[in-house]
């Protein structure tokens, strides 16, 4: 069973660029989530995927923007970067069951993205 | 909505003696509690939860958080702290049912001196 992945490792890009994501989820899970992690601060929330659509988002405008693939694999997108778009960004899969079920959360290790 | 805080920014702390790390949070809804760990450049491990039951949870590695409902608090102890402890620590809270928003604290960055 291989564990959450995510590409590139390290990206740099100028502002106005584009950027693409990737994150491959754990073998069986069906929801993806997106973190943001500034420096110094903790990660918050993007969005979320289940099933190959969005069902929840954070404080975030609309050039962030996300797919999930049918085999769950999933990409996040950032339109016009700007500087304080340098971060790392994270992603995590889990297996969605009913509504109140508890399931658990594994996080991949980061793609780590600057903005000069 | 839930916000977390953690109001230790760092904790140096020598080898071998006690830590405590502050977690407080706040929500309208019921949470399940976590505590994650993350090592310089590394993403982020689950160290330990707390979705029901027994208010004191404990790790694998000798840390333990105790759910203190009147006190909205999830503080992580741990009686003898090593070397290899150095990193930094995040409480978050997930609320029950729903999707799976995680909302963390801002961290806490433990240093263990030799």
């Amino acid at each position: 069973e291989t564990g959450v992945t995510q590409s590139p490792t390290h990206l740099i890009k100028t502002r106005g660029q584009q950027v693409t994501l990737r994150c491959s989820s754990q073998s069986g899970h069906n929801t993806v989530s997106w973190y943001q992690q500034a420096l110094g601060q903790g990660p918050q929330f993007i969005f979320q995927y289940y099933r190959e659509e969005e069902n929840g988002r954070g404080n975030f405008p609309p050039r962030f923007s996300g797919l999930q693939f049918p085999n769950y694999s999933s990409e996040l997108n950032v339109n016009a970067l700007e500087l304080d778009d340098s971060a790392l960004y994270l992603c995590a899969s889990s297996l969605a069951g009913g509504t109140g079920a508890y399931n658990e959360q594994f996080f991949g290790p980061g793609t780590r993205l600057t903005v000069l | 909505a839930q916000s977390v805080t953690q109001l230790d920014s760092q904790v140096p702390v020598f080898e071998e003696a006690p830590v405590e790390l502050r977690c407080n949070y706040s929500s309208s809804v019921s949470v399940y509690l976590f505590w994650y760990v993350q090592y310089p450049n590394q993403g982020l491990q689950l160290l330990l939860k707390y979705l029901s039951g027994s208010t004191l949870v404990e790790s694998i590695n000798g840390f333990e958080a105790e759910f203190n409902k009147s006190q909205t608090s999830f503080h992580l102890r741990k009686p003898s702290v090593h070397i290899s402890d150095t990193a930094e620590y995040f409480c978050a809270v997930r609320p029950v049912g729903g999707y799976q928003k995680v909302t963390f604290g801002t961290g806490t960055k433990l240093q263990v001196i030799p």
